[in-house]
């Protein structure tokens, strides 16, 4: 089954204590990104990944890494959390496309985390 | 400005109702235009693409209009099961692959 495998589903962690919400996709997507989502605010992507060594800035970086060694995997890694950045994750993939090829995302189950 | 806009609802309409979500763009240039079904605490889901002449699934029927650079959802003989927050996602032009996504759109289906 085609699908993006988040982990793990709920975390609760304590300030400062460094963690990685993996990510993985069988569909052979080169696109991926990391979005996290807060009531009132949306999805606001975090960082995306164009393909394997490839990995850009998205709204919200601070307090995040990524890496993307292999194309089917992209770690999210809070070095540091901090209460701030207690919310709903979302991994995502898509077929890499330009103009106007419509590849829509497919997302993971998503992660709840939450820092005290 | 924001990229995407939607009105936020909710939209309360009973069953069987007929009911019309649009979404504004900024970005002229946007290439790629999507709806997203997104259930409480659930992963957003696709539901359909949007193409420039338009084009139904179903109960559902999704429109572009470049000119005023707006989409728009419309669900017919509304169900139970259809209530849930609708994502208008709209993908840029160039190389990029930047998807931008509004806030949703949130549909409550009465009995």
């Amino acid at each position: 089954e085609a699908q993006v495998t988040q982990n793990p589903r709920y975390l609760i962690t304590v300030t400062g204590k460094k963690l990685t919400v993996t990510c993985s996709q069988n569909m052979n997507h080169e696109y991926m990104s990391w979005y996290r989502q807060d009531p009132g605010l949306g999805l606001r992507q975090i960082y995306y990944s164009m393909n394997v060594e490839v990995t850009d800035k998205g709204d919200v970086p601070e307090g995040y890494k990524v890496s993307r060694k292999e194309k089917r995997n992209f770690p999210l890694i809070l070095e540091s959390p901090s209460p701030n950045q207690t919310s709903l994750y979302f991994c995502a993939s898509s077929l890499s496309g330009t103009g106007r090829t419509n590849y829509g995302y497919t997302f993971g189950s998503g992660t709840r985390l939450t820092v005290v | 400005r924001k990229e995407v806009e939607q009105d936020p609802g909710p939209f309360n309409v009973p069953e069987g109702a007929t009911v019309a979500f649009n979404c504004t763009y900024s970005n002229s240039a946007s290439q790629s235009f999507f709806w997203y079904r997104q259930d409480c605490r659930k992963e957003p889901k696709l539901l359909m693409s949007v193409y420039s002449s338009g084009n139904e699934d179903g109960r559902f029927t999704a429109q572009l209009n470049r000119a005023s650079q707006y989409i728009s959802l419309l669900i017919r003989d509304s169900k139970l099961s259809d209530s849930a927050t609708y994502l208008c996602v709209v993908k840029s032009g160039d190389n990029f692959n930047k998807f931008y996504f509004g806030s949703g759109t949130k549909l409550n289906v009465k009995p």
